[in-house]
């Protein structure tokens, strides 16, 4: 595997359930990112993680809960979503530098909440 | 805060035609500038970028200018192609304590016809 890998590809659950997505990064970085997207809106960022530290999280509902073992892995726990969760969540990963380098993005997993 | 702004489209444009997808930004200090590509069913990608001013970034036929003077970046190409068809998002990055936080812009559909 190379790049950014991102499992499952696609997720369709109830409002009862409990699930989680899975990312991982095989370039070596120290940052990874899970970003929404949803129809007509621009890239929300959700969280950051940086050196396996929480370093941003932007007022995102409990009922996701990020998750960073090691800096190789990232997951998103989810339970009791909402219909309007229902979007193509992406993982992003970054060199952790003084300069400003591109974030290298996975094939996301479009969640449909039931 | 940071912002990018760019059209939503979609543009339409016939094959070999000229392509201008125009970005503006609002940015305290110095950002970085990227254009980044997503094709249907796929995460996004890097198509070019620019750390400093008068920079210019190219890829596949692609170019875009940083301008500071105007806080632009353009993106544009001379003879575009059915396999050009994509969204296209603006970004701007700052490193921030060691990651990178990134403004996306609302991304630009555009479709070739042959």
């Amino acid at each position: 595997e190379t790049g950014v890998t991102q499992t499952p590809r696609h997720l369709v659950m109830g409002m009862t359930n409990k699930k989680s997505l899975k990312c991982e990064q095989h370039l070596g970085h120290n940052a990874m990112y899970w970003y929404k997207q949803s129809a007509k809106k621009p890239l929300e960022l959700m969280f950051v993680y940086s050196l396996e530290e929480r370093v941003e999280n932007n007022s995102v509902p409990s009922r996701f809960s990020p998750e960073c073992p090691n800096s190789s892995h990232l997951f998103l726990h989810l339970h009791t979503l909402q219909p309007e969760d229902s979007a193509l969540y992406l993982c992003a990963s970054s060199q952790d530098s003084a300069g400003s380098y591109e974030q290298y993005f996975g094939p996301g997993t479009r969640l449909t909440v039931t | 805060g940071n912002s990018v702004t760019q059209m939503e489209g979609p543009v339409t444009l016939s094959e070999e035609a000229f392509l201008t997808i125009n970005c503006t930004y609002t940015a305290t200090g110095y950002p970085s500038l990227f254009w980044y590509v997503q094709y249907p069913g796929e995460g996004l990608q890097l198509l070019l970028k620019a750390t400093k001013a008068d920079d210019k970034g190219s890829n596949k036929g692609f170019e875009a200018t940083y301008r500071k003077e105007t806080t632009s970046f353009h993106l544009e190409k001379g003879s575009v192609q059915v396999s050009d068809s994509a969204v296209y998002f603006c970004a701007l990055s700052r490193n921030s304590g060691g990651y990178q936080k990134v403004t996306f812009g609302i991304g630009t559909k555009l479709q070739v016809i042959p």
